[in-house]
């Protein structure tokens, strides 16, 4: 499809288990972000990529939390040791930074929903 | 303090009436003032794109934007059922664009 695509859709897993959340941006758009959005909240931004590198990580809540984009399109949210807190919506989001364009529109997928038993 | 406080309701209204839905923040540095709206169990989607201050219409949607005050507004004139969603205020600075969201108003609609 055209959109913004996450898998897997739903995700249960155990405490102390490792997670791995995938997201595949619209072509062709060089920006990726990660939110976690919880229940009643609005989406907390987690880490933003320009291209293959990490443009900014300051909202990874600890160092259990790791994303990589190692060729410039498809993203890998990684949580290790999970935790019942770690439990939310995880939203992706791309947007078109090529050629200079200077818009901040954000298209999201419907997000992976993690639940951490 | 968060850097962007939206009250997260429930709004309930009537169909046809107007909406106002607002938010403040404290970071001087934003430049780009959106709207989203949120459905369940889906993700946001762009409703409304304003830089800096300033009102801008669209259909039946109005966002207003004062920097001096660090408010801004989304107005939604004779609001319909499918009107019902999360909407979301978020802002951002230049450079990479990344994006502050608030916690969100749930918006009901009655028929």
């Amino acid at each position: 499809g055209a959109g913004v695509s996450q898998t897997p859709s739903n995700k249960v897993t155990e405490k102390g288990k490792y997670v791995e959340l995938r997201c595949d941006p619209i072509s062709g758009h060089t920006a990726l972000y990660w939110y976690r959005q919880s229940l009643g909240q609005g989406p907390e931004f987690l880490i933003y990529f320009q291209g293959t590198g990490a443009a900014d990580d300051s909202g990874l809540p600890n160092d259990r939390f790791f994303a990589v984009r190692p060729e410039g399109s498809v993203s890998t949210l990684k949580i290790q040791r999970t935790e019942r807190g770690d439990s939310a919506v995880y939203l992706c989001a791309s947007r078109d930074a090529a050629g200079g364009r200077r818009t901040g529109e954000l298209f999201f997928g419907e997000g992976s929903r993690l639940t951490v038993l | 303090q968060k850097e962007v406080e939206q009250d997260p309701g429930p709004l309930s209204v009537p169909e046809g009436a107007i909406v106002s839905l607002n938010c403040t923040y404290s970071n001087s540095a934003f430049q780009y003032f959106m709207w989203y709206r949120q459905y369940s169990r889906k993700g946001p989607e762009l409703l409304m794109y304003t830089y800096s201050s300033g009102n801008k219409e669209d259909g039946r949607f109005t966002a207003q934007v004062d920097k001096s005050s660090k408010y801004i507004s989304l107005f939604i004139r004779d609001s319909q059922p499918s009107d019902s969603a999360t909407y979301l205020c978020a802002m951002s600075g230049t450079g990479g664009f990344k994006t502050i969201f608030g916690a969100g108003t749930r918006l009901f609609v009655k028929a």
